[in-house]
């Protein structure tokens, strides 16, 4: 039981060039997440969704791009990356339900030049 | 202003010591309030877990929710130098996917 993973780890990307984010969990979460944490603004949320082929946008979507086709997958894209979207990503599922609780995969860090 | 305002740090204790974390937020729809650890490059990690108002004890840890005031804490004590982390309050209302709102963090660190 691996719960949740990200890949890559790390990436350097150059400005207008596109990358695909995956996440990937193993405990049949319904939900799941995508954040991205910068230094004194704390965990923002991009997109999310609540089921299998659902996405909703987050406080932050500009510029991102998500995919839910399979349960257990969830894809953040960026079509044309700037360098304002230098960061740490990162995913989390949940349950549903009543469970709130999220559970958070390891990170990927990205640095847009 | 944010909905969830939490004091950045650091934080710096000697070993032993009692540690308490503090996160005020502005939103009375939250109902749902939790802390996560997150280590240096490490993805958060659930510590505790609180719906409404109370307390709620796990070891050496307590998570206290004040409603009334709006505040919320998480006391640690015998804190030791593995506890030297950065502490994420979230909250959430429910429904409507469930988001969590997250503090900025408040980094820990406990001297030998």
């Amino acid at each position: 039981n691996a719960g949740v993973t990200q890949t890559p780890k790390f990436r350097v990307l150059k400005t207008g060039q596109s990358m695909t984010l995956l996440c990937a969990q193993d405990m049949n979460h319904e939900y799941m997440y995508w954040y991205r944490q910068d230094p004194g603004m704390g965990l923002r949320l991009i997109h999310y969704s609540v089921g299998e082929g659902t996405t909703a946008k987050g406080e932050v979507p500009d510029g991102y791009n998500v995919s839910r086709l399979k349960k257990q997958n969830f894809l953040l894209g960026l079509e044309s990356a700037a360098p304002s979207q230098t960061s740490v990503y990162f995913c989390a599922s949940r349950e549903g339900g009543i469970k709130e609780t999220q559970y958070f995969g390891p990170g990927t860090r990205l640095l847009v030049l | 202003q944010k909905e969830v305002e939490q004091d950045p740090g650091p934080l710096s204790v000697p070993e032993g010591a009692i540690v308490s974390l503090n996160c005020t937020y502005s939103n009375s729809a939250f109902q749902y309030f939790m802390w996560y650890r997150q280590y240096s490059r490490k993805g958060p990690e659930l510590l505790m877990y609180t719906y409404s108002s109370g307390n709620k004890e796990d070891g050496r840890f307590t998570a206290q929710v004040d409603k009334s005031s709006k505040y919320i804490s998480l006391f640690i004590r015998d804190s030791q130098p593995s506890d030297s982390a950065t502490y994420l309050c979230a909250m959430s209302g429910g429904g409507g996917g469930n988001k969590l709102t997250f503090g900025t963090g408040t980094q820990l660190k406990v001297e030998l």
